[in-house]
């Protein structure tokens, strides 16, 4: 069975200051990777994807993920973060066996302050 | 207009009560999923549908059931509402083209209260 940890449930950091937000997986098989991002009041979007390929993923806004096949993660980081990048990040897994299914972590909450 | 929508937004109901929630999409997606949001807790999966004649269970479909009345509606129903499915519940699509690894879209949410 697959897991997903999101290690920070919630990360306080200022403006224009780097982040980084933790995810690891769980799997015995091959997994494609996701990052959604969740804005107040509103439903989730893609934030970025890993598939294969390279390991490190950029997203149009700046963030950044790397996939660590040894380490099992696939952290989210942003050099410099906004205001406006106040949300839930949400980490997911889906395996390769056909399921289609996503395993969700438990979020972690960015919230930057000025 | 958003390409999955959910009716209603917010809904309070009581104990015992029978609801559904509605799910429609113009993406013309075949997958459709549901889930629910609790703080601290992520999205779990309630169900999950391939086509109009194919819906599995998901991880936590205990007190739910779920129609699939067209390609583009998905409705989920609470036969006998309890206070802890008080949630925040998530439709979302995707599509077939690129195999397992197509993005979810998801709804804007509805939020449940059970008294």
């Amino acid at each position: 069975a697959q897991s997903v940890t999101q290690l920070d449930s919630q990360v306080p950091v200022f403006e224009e200051a780097p982040v980084e937000l933790r995810c690891n997986y769980s799997s015995s098989v091959s997994v494609y990777l996701f990052w959604y991002v969740q804005y107040p009041n509103q439903g989730l979007q893609l934030l970025l994807k890993y598939l294969s390929g390279s390991t490190l993923v950029e997203s149009i806004n700046g963030f950044e993920a790397e996939f660590n096949k040894s380490q099992t993660s696939f952290h989210l980081r942003k050099p410099s973060v906004h205001i406006s990048d106040t949300a839930e990040y949400f980490c997911a897994v889906s395996d390769h066996s056909g399921t289609y299914k996503y395993i969700f972590g438990t979020g972690t909450r960015l919230k930057v302050l000025a | 207009d958003a390409d999955v929508t959910q009716t209603p937004r917010n809904r309070i109901t009581k104990t015992g009560k029978r609801i559904m929630l509605e799910c429609s999409q113009t993406k013309g997606h075949d997958r459709m999923y549901w889930y629910r949001q609790d703080p601290g807790l992520g999205l779990r999966l309630i169900y999950y549908s391939f086509d109009v004649k194919d819906i599995n269970k998901g991880e936590i479909s205990d007190g739910y059931s779920v129609s699939r009345q067209a390609q583009a509606k998905f409705s989920l129903s609470l036969e006998s509402a309890i206070p802890n499915q008080t949630a925040l519940y998530f439709c979302a699509t995707s599509g077939t083209d690129r195999g397992p690894y197509n993005e979810q879209f998801f709804g804007p949410g509805t939020r449940l209260t059970v008294l």
